[in-house]
C-alpha cells in the first residue's frame, strides 16, 4: 500500500523567512495531493492540491510542487506570519473524493515573531 | 460550506465500556471516513464507506467497528474500550471529484 513520509517534524522559522515543507510517496499510482493545516485545537484544512498533471500550483504566499518521476511533493510559505503557525499534514490518494488519502506524520511550523 | 459535526469534542470513558462515536454530514456525500490522531503518526485511516450499509476497513480496523444507517451519518464504535484507544478521533466526509472536508474532533480518553 501506499507510504508516505513528511519532514521536518518541525520546523521553526523567522516571521517573513520562508518555509518548505517535503514529502516522499511510494505508490506511482498516486495521483492527488493534498495539504492540510490544523491549528491547534481546531480541525485540519486544506490549504492547497495538486493533480499529478501539474508541476507547480500557487495560491497568494502558498505553492505546491510535485515531482511524479521522484515521487516527491513540497509545500513552500513565503513571507511566513504568526498566523501560519499549525502542524501541516501532506497526503496522498489514487483519485480525490472517493479513495483513502494516506497521510503523512505532520510537520509542527512555528513562526517567530 | 461543508459542514461535518462530530457529536463530542471531550468524551472520557472506563476500560471495556463500549463507546459510540457519531459524526454527520449535511452536503450528501457519499463518503465518509474515520481516522485517528496521534503525535507524531498522523492521521490514520480507521474505516470508511462509500455508500449506506456499505464499509471498508482502513489502515487500523482493530478494536473498531462502524455503522452507516443514513447517508447523512457514520457512527465508530470501540466495542470494549482499551486504554491504547485512548486518541483524538477524526471523522471526514467527501462527494465526487472533492476534498475531505473534517469534523472538529473528538478527544476520547479511555481510564
Amino acid at each position: 500500500g501506499e507510504n508516505v513520509e513528511q519532514h521536518p517534524s518541525t520546523l521553526s522559522v523567522q516571521e517573513g523567512d520562508s518555509a518548505v515543507i517535503k514529502c516522499t510517496y511510494s505508490d506511482s499510482a498516486s495521483n492527488y495531493f493534498p495539504w492540510y493545516k490544523q491549528e491547534l485545537g481546531k480541525r485540519p484544512q486544506l490549504i492547497i492540491d495538486i493533480r499529478s498533471n501539474v508541476g507547480e500550483k500557487k495560491d497568494q504566499r502558498i505553492a505546491v510542487t510535485l515531482n511524479k518521476t521522484a515521487k516527491h511533493f513540497s509545500l513552500h510559505i513565503t513571507e511566513t506570519q504568526p498566523e501560519d503557525s499549525a502542524v501541516y499534514f501532506c497526503a496522498a490518494s489514487i483519485t480525490m473524493g472517493g479513495n483513502k488519502l494516506v497521510f503523512g506524520a505532520g510537520t509542527i511550523l512555528r513562526v517567530k515573531s | 460550506d461543508v459542514k461535518v459535526t462530530q457529536s463530542s469534542r471531550y468524551l472520557v470513558k472506563r476500560t471495556g465500556e463500549k463507546v459510540f462515536l457519531e459524526c454527520v454530514q449535511d452536503m450528501d456525500h457519499e463518503n465518509m471516513f474515520w481516522y485517528r490522531q496521534d503525535p507524531g503518526l498522523g492521521l490514520r485511516l480507521i474505516y470508511f464507506s462509500y455508500d449506506v450499509k456499505m464499509k471498508e476497513k482502513g489502515d487500523i480496523p482493530e478494536g473498531y467497528s462502524v455503522s452507516r444507517e443514513k447517508k447523512e451519518r457514520f457512527s465508530l464504535i470501540l466495542e470494549s474500550a482499551s486504554t491504547n484507544q485512548t486518541s483524538m478521533y477524526l471523522c471526514a466526509s467527501t462527494g465526487l471529484n472533492q476534498p475531505q472536508h473534517f469534523g472538529d474532533g473528538t478527544r476520547l480518553s479511555i481510564l
